[in-house]
């Protein structure tokens, strides 16, 4: 399974509060991702990162900010969490330069009220 | 920018029986990498099956199996002899070759089919 965590499993938040998930990774992976889920969006890149303190934008960036200071953890950062951030977040890595597969993190169930 | 289509928002298939997954895409890439990933109620998310689109071979795991139509855009997934723990949220997904301009390696979705295997 690739020895991937996520933390919290399911969180409640109020509007305007700030939230912090954690992706932990076992096995040194350089590339890691987070995605969000939902209903009739499939999944959706948000942040993605190459490599320690190395960090790009997504396709849905906007409302998140991402950090990696160390290569097993990457955190995904809603500064003030909206209703519309409500949604299934997910992980992923990649196992190396030449690897086109991924593997995915259990998710995190966020529900901003 | 691609796109990726599934046009069969839900599906049911007979327990044993065989069941067929529609799936295209849109690129003016030539070299990309194309999977399938199954999504069981328990909402992780399990690599069933990829398929390169530089070789013409389908690619095959055990029962599940891909019809490659490059020309088209198109790759299904075929489901054979299916059982009860194949009823899953099954996602398209499309990723960039790594050597041709694709060094995010983020794969894009369709946003999946919902397929139920009644006993």
């Amino acid at each position: 399974d690739a020895g991937i965590t996520q933390s919290p499993r399911h969180k409640v938040t109020e509007t305007g509060t700030p939230v912090t998930l954690r992706c932990h990774q076992t096995e040194n992976h350089r590339y890691m991702y987070w995605y969000r889920q939902d209903p009739g969006h499939g999944l959706r890149l948000i942040h993605y990162s190459y490599g320690v303190k190395d960090t790009d934008k997504g396709e849905v960036s906007d409302g998140y900010s991402v950090s990696r200071s160390k290569t097993e953890d990457f955190l995904l950062t809603l500064e003030s969490a909206t209703s519309s951030q409500t949604s299934v977040y997910f992980c992923a890595i990649r196992l190396d330069r030449n690897s086109y597969e991924q593997y995915f993190g259990p998710g995190t169930r966020l529900t901003v009220t | 920018a691609q796109t990726v289509t599934q046009s069969q928002p839900e599906m049911s298939v007979q327990e044993a029986e065989t069941v067929t997954l529609s799936c295209t895409y849109d690129t003016s890439e030539n070299n990309y990498y194309l999977f399938w990933y199954k999504q069981p109620p328990s909402r992780q998310m399990i690599l069933v099956i990829r398929q390169e689109a530089y070789k013409q071979q389908n690619a095959t795991e055990n029962r599940f199996s891909v019809n490659f139509q490059k020309a088209a855009k198109s790759f299904s997934l075929k489901i054979s002899d299916s059982q009860l723990g194949d009823t899953a949220m099954y996602f398209c997904a499309f990723m960039k070759d790594l050597n041709y301009g694709g060094s995010q390696g983020n794969l894009i979705f369709g946003k999946g089919t919902k397929l139920s295997v009644k006993p």
